[in-house]
């Protein structure tokens, strides 16, 4: 019963890369939500996206970050041209609806990135 | 938008001693309030969570309480121990029956300490 995967765990960027973040929800869960936290903060919504197809991505910053969730394999976060103010943790949660509606959201280990 | 106040920002407590932490959220239109715990380095993890159709919660040591009219929401942990030492968030957000459901806005968070 494999929780929600995310990977890498740690990923070192230098200004003007990009980075990919990776997401695997649950078994089951086709809905995934993107978080960002940054030091002694809480966690701020970027996106939610369901299979092939981004339902809010209004949290996200217009300019570099994109999302996407294909048909197979995981939900990736994409961040071009990394500047500092990126490092964060960014963490994935995925739910599923039970009898019509949506209920808890389940966190990832999280991606804690670095940009030097 | 979802707007989410939290206070204290940190809460001491002595051992056995009860501990509340409380939220208030902007948006009427909320009707799903998860209560998340969060250790150092660790990823959120949702210990309660309350439906704007209920006043209150409980499970075992930890009770959630809901005021629609006030449009604020309570963590009562009774009886604390060293365990319970983390930082916890409030959030809210719209459920809809049939629909999806938007992500969450969570408050800046309360780090709460348990002095042995």
């Amino acid at each position: 019963n494999a929780g929600v995967m995310q990977n890498p765990r740690h990923l070192v960027r230098r200004r003007g890369q990009e980075a990919r973040l990776r997401c695997s929800p649950m078994k089951g869960h086709s809905h995934v939500y993107w978080y960002r936290q940054l030091p002694e903060e809480g966690l701020k919504f970027m996106v939610y996206l369901q299979k092939e197809n981004i339902i809010d991505e209004s949290g996200m910053p217009k300019e570099r970050f994109s999302a996407e969730f294909p048909k197979e394999g995981p939900s990736i976060l994409r961040i071009q041209q990394v500047v500092r103010g990126d490092s964060a943790a960014y963490f994935c949660a995925s739910s599923t609806p039970r009898e019509g509606i949506h209920n808890e959201q389940f966190f990832g280990p999280g991606t804690r990135l670095t940009v030097l | 938008g979802e707007n989410v106040e939290q206070h204290p920002s940190t809460l001491s407590v002595q051992e056995g001693d009860s501990a509340v932490i409380k939220c208030t959220y902007s948006d009427s239109a909320s009707n799903y309030f998860p209560w998340y715990k969060q250790e150092l380095g660790k990823r959120p993890q949702l210990i309660i969570d309350i439906r704007s159709n209920v006043g209150e919660k409980k499970d075992q040591r930890i009770a959630v309480t809901l005021n629609k009219t006030a449009k604020h929401f309570s963590l009562h942990i009774t009886e604390t121990q060293p365990e319970d030492s983390a930082v916890y968030f409030c959030a809210a957000s719209i459920r809809v029956y049939g629909g999806g459901a938007d992500g969450l806005t969570f408050g800046k968070g309360t780090h709460l300490i348990i002095q042995p």
